[in-house]
């Protein structure tokens, strides 16, 4: 049973450009959750989504990103013209209905240059 | 800020003796707490989960303990391994909160040979 995965692992952008950070959850969990992590800190909640449907955004940053859990396919979290401040690690996790124990990816590390 | 800390940034341990990190919470609606390991390049590990209507719970070399009466979670590994070292979070969960997760900054545990 393969765990949340994450692609890309590393991604490296210029200023201005966009990212794109995908995750597909366990087999059978239906809530996703992307985190952020800064060095030497703790992760920080950004998002948090059903299917079709976006359930706590109050993490996310107001303007350039969104994200998005569609019916059929991974969770995309897109970061419009990228700043330096933005390179960080994401990390995404999922959960099954009902619980609340979160399992996370590998991340994908943002570096922006 | 943060709701979630730590006590001690890092811990230094002899391969073979028993470590304990700590970690204090201030909100004391929180209901649900959890444990994660995070290896250089990695994405958190679940360890092992607490609720609040416990004080105590064991796993496989670890016990995880809750005091309540001073908001106080501690992680206890036994037989310390190399394998163990890595960073430690501690995460909670708070009622009527879309189940994000609050995580404490971290505290690195390294095991001398």
């Amino acid at each position: 049973n393969a765990g949340v995965m994450q692609n890309p692992r590393h991604l490296v952008r210029r200023r201005g450009q966009e990212a794109r950070l995908r995750c597909s959850p366990m087999k059978g969990h239906s809530h996703v959750y992307w985190y952020r992590q800064l060095p030497e800190e703790g992760l920080k909640f950004m998002v948090y989504l059903q299917k079709e449907n976006i359930i706590d955004e109050s993490g996310m940053p107001k303007e350039r990103f969104s994200a998005e859990f569609p019916k059929e396919g991974p969770s995309i979290l897109r970061i419009q013209q990228v700043v330096r401040g933005d390179s960080a690690a994401y990390f995404c996790a999922s959960s099954p209905p009902g619980r609340e124990t979160q399992y996370f990816g590998p991340g994908t590390r943002l570096l922006v240059l | 800020g943060e709701s979630v800390g730590l006590h001690l940034p890092t811990l230094s341990v002899q391969e073979g003796d028993n470590s304990i990190i700590n970690c204090a919470y201030s909100n004391s609606a929180s209901d649900y707490f959890i444990w994660y390991k995070q290896e250089s390049g990695k994405g958190p590990q679940f360890i092992i989960d607490i609720r609040s209507n416990m004080d105590k719970r064991q796993g496989q070399r670890v016990t995880v303990l809750l005091n309540k009466t001073v908001k106080h979670l501690s992680l206890q590994i036994a037989a310390t391994q190399p394998g163990d070292s890595a960073v430690y979070f501690c995460a909670e969960n708070i009622p009527g909160a879309n189940s994000k997760l609050t995580f404490g900054k971290g505290i690195t545990l390294s095991v001398r040979p």
